[in-house]
């Protein structure tokens, strides 16, 4: 009866190296979001999927931010050349609609040292 | 940069009372929702309000909406220790995206 869950719940990592995030949703949930939480502000939206597909990629800050969803379930956040402004929780939340109830995993907190 | 804005940005009050957290958007919304948040890390769903109501209640929370003023309240009422916690308004626009505030820190003194 799981929630969302992400891995690593910590993810220290050297400046120029790359990083993989991964969410599982709860199951049946067809829409996925990547956020991003900075100490102090709220979550900043990043990505969001509708079954495999991003339907917006809009909120990813350059293009050493990707993720995927291949198979419409367990979603990847890749981060290529990590810069130290990178630092923060990343946060996953799935609902069954785009408009509903976001439901979120505890987060990965990424420092980027 | 986040769409929304939540005031005060922090609160302290003592248990018992009730506490008001308010927020703004600034665009057209489908729905507003607030989560909450403790230590930093997971957000929960409170109760979601979509842009036709006006009013909705969930136990000791009474959520408001008016799209005229573009803005929303949160009332908790007879506050407990437990609802120390941050406390996020989000705006779902009616594309795919949510845009959260910044939050409202509320601390709740035994």
């Amino acid at each position: 009866g799981a929630g969302v869950s992400q891995t690593p719940s910590n993810k220290v990592t050297e400046k120029g190296k790359y990083v993989e995030l991964r969410c599982d949703p709860i199951s049946g949930h067809t829409a996925l979001y990547w956020y991003r939480q900075s100490l102090g502000q709220g979550p900043e939206f990043l990505i969001y999927f509708q079954g495999t597909g991003a339907a917006d990629d809009s909120g990813l800050p350059n293009d050493r931010f990707f993720a995927v969803r291949p198979e419409g379930s367990v979603s990847t956040l890749k981060i290529q050349r990590t810069e130290r402004g990178d630092s923060a929780v990343y946060l996953c939340a799935s609902s069954l609609t785009s408009a509903g109830e976001q439901f979120f995993g505890p987060g990965t907190r990424l420092t980027v040292l | 940069s986040q769409q929304g804005e939540e005031d005060p940005q922090a609160l302290s009050i003592q248990e018992g009372e009730n506490a008001t957290m308010n927020c703004s958007y600034k665009t057209s919304i489908n729905n507003l929702q607030w989560y909450r948040q403790n230590s930093g890390r997971g957000l929960v769903h409170l109760i979601l309000i979509r842009s036709n109501e006006r009013e909705k209640h969930s136990g000791r929370l009474r959520v408001t909406l008016d799209t005229s003023k573009k803005s929303s309240s949160l009332l908790i009422t007879a506050s407990r220790a437990a609802d120390t916690a941050s406390y996020f308004c989000a705006a779902y626009t009616g594309g795919f995206k949510t845009i959260f505030g910044a939050g409202t820190r509320l601390f709740v003194k035994a």
